[in-house]
């Protein structure tokens, strides 16, 4: 089972520059959602999906863009870096309308520098 | 506006002993409470979990105790092991709501 995978692992941007953090999981889940680790900060919400052509903002949205063509995939995309958006990022899964006793399945995370 | 606080955002324990992790929150909607797991380089993994109808579950080594009129958690880890090393945060969340909280983190160590 690959769970929730997220590519690349690592990236570096030069500020301007755009780029797309992908992530696919293979358990059918419906719910899906970005967030993004600061130091200091914990995890924080930046877009979800709650199935397919269906995306909400989270906390953090500014600077994002997401898409939800297909129930595997959720992209995550960066129009402009800046160095604010250094952080690492990481994509969550799970069924929907089964309570939070279903806990969201994470990928390994993508670590962003932006220069 | 933090909504959820961890305030130590470190924990050295010794192997064998029971380590105390706490969080806190200013949500009185919340009503679910979460706690993961994680390792460097990894996302965070799924530990633990307690509804607000509870002040207690109990999973092994791994308690969770909530005091609702304090909006206090704490996880409880006892014996502690050297693999419990990780950070962990508190993520609490409403029912039907799919969006999780999560405090800022404490960093364990177990020291063998």
């Amino acid at each position: 089972n690959a769970g929730v995978t997220q590519t690349p692992k690592f990236q570096v941007l030069k500020t301007g520059q755009s780029m797309t953090l992908q992530c696919a999981q293979d358990m059918n889940h419906e719910y899906m959602s970005w967030y993004r680790q600061d130091p200091g900060m914990g995890l924080r919400l930046i877009h979800y999906s709650v199935g397919a052509g269906i995306t909400d903002q989270g906390e953090v949205p500014n600077g994002y863009n997401v898409s939800r063509s297909t129930t595997e995939d959720f992209p995550l995309r960066l129009l402009s870096a800046a160095p604010s958006q250094t952080s690492v990022y990481f994509c969550a899964s799970r069924p929907t309308g089964a309570g939070p006793n279903q806990p969201q399945h994470f990928g390994d995370g993508t670590r962003l520098s932006i220069l | 506006d933090q909504q959820v606080k961890q305030n130590s955002p470190s924990l050295s324990v010794q192997e064998g002993r029971i380590s105390i992790l706490n969080c806190d929150y200013t949500n009185s909607m919340f009503d679910y409470f979460l706690w993961y797991k994680k390792y460097p380089a990894e996302g965070p993994t799924f530990l633990i979990s307690i509804s607000s109808i509870k002040d207690k579950n109990e999973d092994g080594r791994f308690t969770v105790f909530l005091n609702k009129s304090a909006k206090h958690l704490s996880l409880h880890i006892v014996p502690s092991q050297p693999g419990d090393s990780a950070v962990y945060f508190c993520a609490p969340t409403n029912f039907g709501n799919e969006k999780l909280t999560f405090g800022t983190g404490t960093r364990l160590t177990i020291i063998p």
